[in-house]
């Protein structure tokens, strides 16, 4: 079993739909970590947490410490959202989630 | 935001040559620098962890004569692949943390082809 888990592994939706993924894990963590990697390769990182909530612009990403668990969504979800989203869990040293493709259909 | 900018972006090489690939930090200092490894469907694998002025740290089942690491400066670490051979195609990942504010910031990364 990995240490992290996503969910869904590829998810398609309409444009303007609310996006959920999800990241399960199985070991203690001082930081998770969302990342978008684009088909180029590139990624760039959304957001750290280590507790409650962050928003930045259309994105949300929470966390249950006790339940190891997090969720990014995506609000009013847009073409150019389209990408792999990637949970990593550590602070420095990250390990990684194995992505959850995301389509979205003007 | 701070900025890592990792270059080439891709290259093509002929087997067993070697291929440098750098990652700078442009507007902050990272004491550490790591390097990761995708292939085709699969999650980021940390190769090594990279710290300026000392040796690296190899993850277990990386060759450390193979991929070697040089972090020179603290804004500067290259990764040379050694003697290459197609299974060495990949992506190659380098991310820097800035001290001050906790975020992982990811080069670009290299497409490397090994023909």
């Amino acid at each position: 079993k990995n240490e992290v888990e996503q969910s869904p592994q590829n998810l398609t939706a309409q444009e303007g739909e609310f996006i959920t993924i999800n990241c399960s894990y199985s070991v203690g963590i001082s930081a998770l970590h969302w990342l978008q990697q684009h088909p180029g390769g590139g990624i760039v990182s959304l957001f750290m947490l280590s507790s409650g909530k962050k928003k930045h612009g259309r994105l949300i990403a929470t966390i249950n410490i006790q339940e190891k668990h997090s969720s990014l969504h995506i609000t009013a979800s847009h073409p150019r959202d389209s990408a792999v989203y990637i949970c990593a869990v550590g602070y420095e040293k990250l390990t990684f989630g194995t992505g959850t493709r995301l389509t979205i259909i003007p | 935001g701070a900025v890592v900018s990792q270059h080439p972006s891709w290259v093509i090489c002929k087997s067993g040559t070697s291929v440098k690939i750098e990652c700078r930090s442009l507007d902050f200092q990272a004491t550490t620098m790591f390097w990761y490894r995708q292939f085709p469907k699969q999650s980021l694998m940390l190769m090594a962890t990279s710290n300026e002025g000392s040796k690296a740290t190899y993850e277990q089942g990386v060759e450390k004569d193979k991929f070697l690491i040089n972090h020179a400066s603290l804004t500067l670490s290259t990764l040379t692949v050694t003697s290459a051979h197609p299974e060495d195609s990949s992506f190659y990942i380098c991310s820097a943390r800035d001290y001050r504010n906790t975020e992982a910031f990811f080069g670009q990364g290299t497409r490397l082809t090994v023909v």
